[in-house]
């Protein structure tokens, strides 16, 4: 069964650094794209960026693009989403998500992290 | 970069009722769509992808229509498990994805 679960929930200050994590299982980690979701209080699900963990290739939507980093680690099945310097704009829900089954769906995903950041 | 748009931003309807939601696209998206269902305080869940393809489990009151630039998600005959905000998602510029802003659908 495939499975994604992600790290708990964090409460941080501004410009602090964080790095949270989505640990894959019942599947080829290596050979699926994995991606981040961010949802901020009350909106929408905006699409945030991809890794292919097999050769880390990374690709990022325009919007986030320099503002986190994506990575992930084969030998540990995990991927990972890292800011070095957190603002109270971050402050929102981060999902994983595979597209398992088709390119076109993602459907699979952790359960979600809560990154708070305020002063 | 593609742009979907959804419409109606809400949708108030009663149980046993037809509901239409509308996804466009900014400029053709081929099949490349998918629609999820989000509920309050739940992750997002796959109904439809490749724009008509059930996902595992979703059941047969859900589909998906269009292609190009137009499409819609009906839902045959609502349920009160139904009501839930819906976004519809293209990955036209593999690997990269983008969401439409969802449908709420509110019991009315």
């Amino acid at each position: 069964e495939v499975q994604l679960v992600q790290s708990g929930a964090e409460v941080k200050k501004p410009g602090e650094s964080l790095k949270i994590s989505c640990q894959a299982s019942g599947y080829s980690f290596s050979t699926y794209w994995i991606g981040w979701v961010r949802q901020m209080p009350g909106k929408g699900l905006e699409w945030m960026g991809i890794i292919y963990p097999g050769d880390s290739d990374t690709r990022y939507s325009p919007s986030f693009q320099g503002q986190v980093t994506i990575s992930a680690d084969i030998s540990t099945d995990t991927a990972f989403l890292h800011w070095t310097s957190l603002k109270a704009s971050d402050t929102a829900i981060y999902y994983c998500a595979t597209p398992y089954r088709s390119s076109v769906g993602l459907d699979y995903w952790g359960q979600g992290t809560l990154v708070t950041v305020s002063s | 970069e593609i742009v979907l748009t959804q419409s109606p931003a809400t949708l108030s309807l009663s149980p046993g009722e037809r509901a239409t939601l509308s996804c466009r696209a900014s400029q053709s998206v081929n099949i490349y769509l998918a629609w999820y269902q989000q509920k309050p305080g739940q992750v997002p869940r796959l109904l439809i992808y490749d724009a008509s393809y059930r996902a595992t489990g979703i059941p047969a009151r859900f589909s998906g229509s269009g292609s190009g630039t137009d499409f819609n998600l009906t839902i045959s005959s609502l349920e009160p498990d139904d009501f839930a905000v819906y976004y519809c998602q293209h990955r036209a510029n593999w690997p990269l994805y983008t969401f439409g802003q969802g449908t709420k659908l509110d019991i009315k």
